[in-house]
């Protein structure tokens, strides 16, 4: 049972334009969330991340969206680059005050130049 | 300071036999959390240990274990290994277990089951 659904496998975007990848959960005591990007032979790097008590956070070229209501998150990346192009997870940890974070599969990102 | 450092990079086992991965987490942190990755399923947490308790664990078989040293260091062992096993292994370290915003990872170890 996949809690955190990443559903577009892939994206390609052309360099400059908005890259919006986006991430779904089930679980409603999922309290904070967070992006991970990820290039091949190395391990996750820590983007960006969202309590649930907001429905935005902005770090230069990246916002997280998270919509509570419909259990979605989204991750815009703006302009694009070439060095974006990497697999981008999604993950959230739930309330309760212990760390067990559920990623979601990946979407991995081509930025076209 | 040095990152987590994760050993060996890649390795090559069999069906049924056993075998221990390291993490050497960034210094000071005392929380050490282990996922496989495979192409399917993505990154799926295996299980957390912090100040050598374990505090979490992921919907693995009992074959899978793991274990924290004083020194924060922490073992991951498969047992009886499957070839479907075979995937990256990453860990990630962090100062406090809990409500954590971010988590530092290792490069991984690559495990291959022929």
């Amino acid at each position: 049972d996949q809690q955190v659904k990443q559903n577009s496998p892939s994206l390609s975007v052309q360099e400059g334009r908005i890259s919006i990848l986006n991430c779904d959960y089930t679980n409603s005591m999922f309290d904070y969330f967070l992006w991970y990007k990820k290039y091949p032979a190395e391990g996750p790097t820590f983007l960006i991340s969202i309590s649930s008590i907001k429905d935005k956070n902005e770090d230069g070229r990246f916002t997280v969206f998270l919509n509570k209501s419909a259990k979605h998150l989204s991750l815009h990346i703006v302009p694009s680059q070439p060095g974006d192009s990497a697999v981008y997870f999604c993950a959230a940890i739930p309330s309760g005050g212990y760390q067990k974070v559920t990623f979601g599969t990946g979407t991995k990102l081509q930025v076209i130049p | 300071k040095a990152g987590v450092t994760q050993t060996p990079r890649y390795l090559i086992k069999t069906r049924g036999q056993q075998v221990t991965l390291s993490c050497s987490p960034i210094s000071g942190h005392r929380s050490v959390s282990w996922y496989q990755q495979t192409p399917g399923q993505g990154l799926q947490f295996l299980f957390e240990y912090f100040s050598e308790t374990q505090r979490n664990k992921g919907n693995f078989p009992g074959r899978f274990s793991g274990r924290q040293f004083s020194n924060s260091r922490s073992e991951m062992n498969v047992s009886t290994l499957e070839l479907g096993d075979s995937a990256l292994y990453l860990c990630a370290s962090s100062f406090l277990t809990g409500l954590n915003t971010e988590a530092f990872f290792g490069q991984g170890t690559r495990l291959t089951v022929v």
